[in-house]
């Protein structure tokens, strides 16, 4: 079964639009949940880890927090070039990866 | 630049052909993996190893081999033994071992069964 559920699958945001994605997990004993961002044709670009619930990370227009079951990337102001794919992962015994959200930001 | 390197970018087979995908890193990292992308799916790993001469089966190893003989590098063959082969391959290393999350990624290497 799915151990890392990301939502949506897609998201079209108008410029300045802000809105938030979605990680949820099943696992038992987290030890890190993890970002990256994916262009297309590109390998994943690691953006941030969350260890514990209650945490918070930001770089420029993009802010991850982390609660016991979820993560949520939020996406303030959007830009064009914030278009691409955004994964996460879940470090429990092993590395899961979620399938992604694919962001399309229109000027 | 430190990074991840593979080559080639584009590769078609034909059936029951092997085929070698290239992965060099100059990050001084000790372990590496290669993993699977498909449409819908999360990554998916392959192969990982944490030092040279050494490495472990991933959740999808069947019809795949890999050798570590450097610490650069980690080549990955894709076998006539594995059904369907079509997908994007990328090959990752990380600073910390493998219990780390924090992945450096290559560019890929979109693998075409004609």
């Amino acid at each position: 079964e799915d151990q890392v559920t990301q939502s949506p699958e897609a998201l079209r945001l108008q410029e300045g639009e802000s809105s938030s994605l979605n990680c949820s997990y099943t696992v038992s004993g987290l030890r890190g949940l993890f970002w990256y961002r994916q262009d297309p044709g590109k390998g994943p670009e690691f953006l941030f880890t969350l260890y514990s619930a209650g945490e918070e990370k930001e770089k420029e227009r993009l802010k991850a927090t982390l609660t016991k079951k979820e993560s949520f990337l939020h996406i303030t102001a959007p830009k064009p070039e914030d278009s691409a794919t955004y994964l996460c992962a879940v470090r429990y015994y092993k590395l899961s990866f979620g399938a992604g959200t694919t962001v399309t930001v229109r000027a | 630049d430190g990074g991840i390197t593979q080559s080639p970018k584009y590769l078609f087979r034909k059936e029951g052909q092997n085929v070698t995908l290239s992965c060099e890193q100059n990050l001084n990292h000790d372990a590496m993996y290669w993993y699977r992308q498909d449409p819908g799916q999360g990554l998916r790993l392959i192969y990982y190893s944490q030092i040279v001469n050494d490495f472990q089966k991933g959740d999808i190893a069947e019809g795949y081999s890999v050798s570590r003989e450097k610490k650069e590098s980690f080549p990955l063959t894709v076998t006539s033994a594995q059904k369907n082969p079509t997908a994007f391959y990328l090959c990752a290393s990380s600073k910390t071992g493998t219990q780390s999350g924090e992945l450096f990624f290559g560019e890929g290497s979109r693998l075409t069964v004609l």
